[in-house]
């Protein structure tokens, strides 16, 4: 079992949808990531969260350390939402990232 | 500010060669993590310096090996390329640790024949 569980692994949603992606980590963290990568690879830190929630724009992430849960929520998505979403957490001690296979989220127009 | 640079961008080698990447990070970044992405793996640590020093290292071989220089800038050496190293290779600065927003920097895309 991955350490960083990530779903849905593949999202398809029409332009406006509310949008929601999970992760869930089985270690002790000091801190939890997302990432957004488009095509071509460059990635973009989104949010860096140890608790309570963030909001960005139409970016909003939650954290719950009790459950070791987090998501990732986007309002009114735009098709330049596409890309591919990536949840990181820095284990706590060594301080390792561990990275979640990544939600591939496609908005169509 | 600028952002991470990393150079080359891309590169073909093959089989048994070795190959240096490097990366310049964020002026007064002192963390450097280098990362390995592909299709089947995702992304991976590779290892991290801070202060000139490799505070911590993932599971990868000894052919995998990097270095931190006084400017903060760091460079990752692959010996004995394999087919298998083919990947997109990343680097992330950060001011302190990577219990802080990571900076990434655009790859090298290195292809191994």
């Amino acid at each position: 079992k991955n350490e960083v569980e990530q779903s849905p692994q593949n999202l398809t949603a029409q332009e406006g949808e509310f949008i929601t992606i999970n992760c869930s980590y089985s270690v002790g963290i000091s801190a939890l990531h997302w990432l957004q990568q488009h095509p071509g690879g460059g990635i973009v830190s989104l949010f860096m969260l140890s608790s309570g929630k963030k909001k960005h724009g139409r970016l909003i992430a939650t954290i719950n350390i009790q459950e070791k849960h987090s998501s990732l929520h986007i309002t009114a998505s735009h098709p330049r939402d596409s890309a591919v979403y990536i949840c990181a957490v820095t284990q706590g001690g060594s301080e390792k990232l561990v990275f979640g296979k990544g939600t591939k989220l496609t908005v169509n127009p | 500010k600028a952002g991470v640079t990393q150079t080359p961008r891309y590169l073909i080698k093959t089989r048994g060669q070795q190959v240096t990447l490097s990366c310049s990070p964020i002026s007064g970044h002192r963390s450097v993590s280098w990362y390995q992405q592909t299709p089947g793996q995702g992304l991976q640590f590779l290892f991290e310096y801070f202060s000139e020093t490799q505070r911590n290292k993932g599971n990868f071989p000894g052919r995998f090996s990097g270095r931190q220089f006084s400017n903060s800038r760091s460079e990752m050496n692959v010996s004995t390329l394999e087919l298998g190293d083919s990947a997109l290779y990343l680097c992330a600065s950060s001011l302190r640790s990577r219990a802080d927003t990571q900076y990434f920097g655009p790859g090298t895309r290195l292809t191994v024949l």
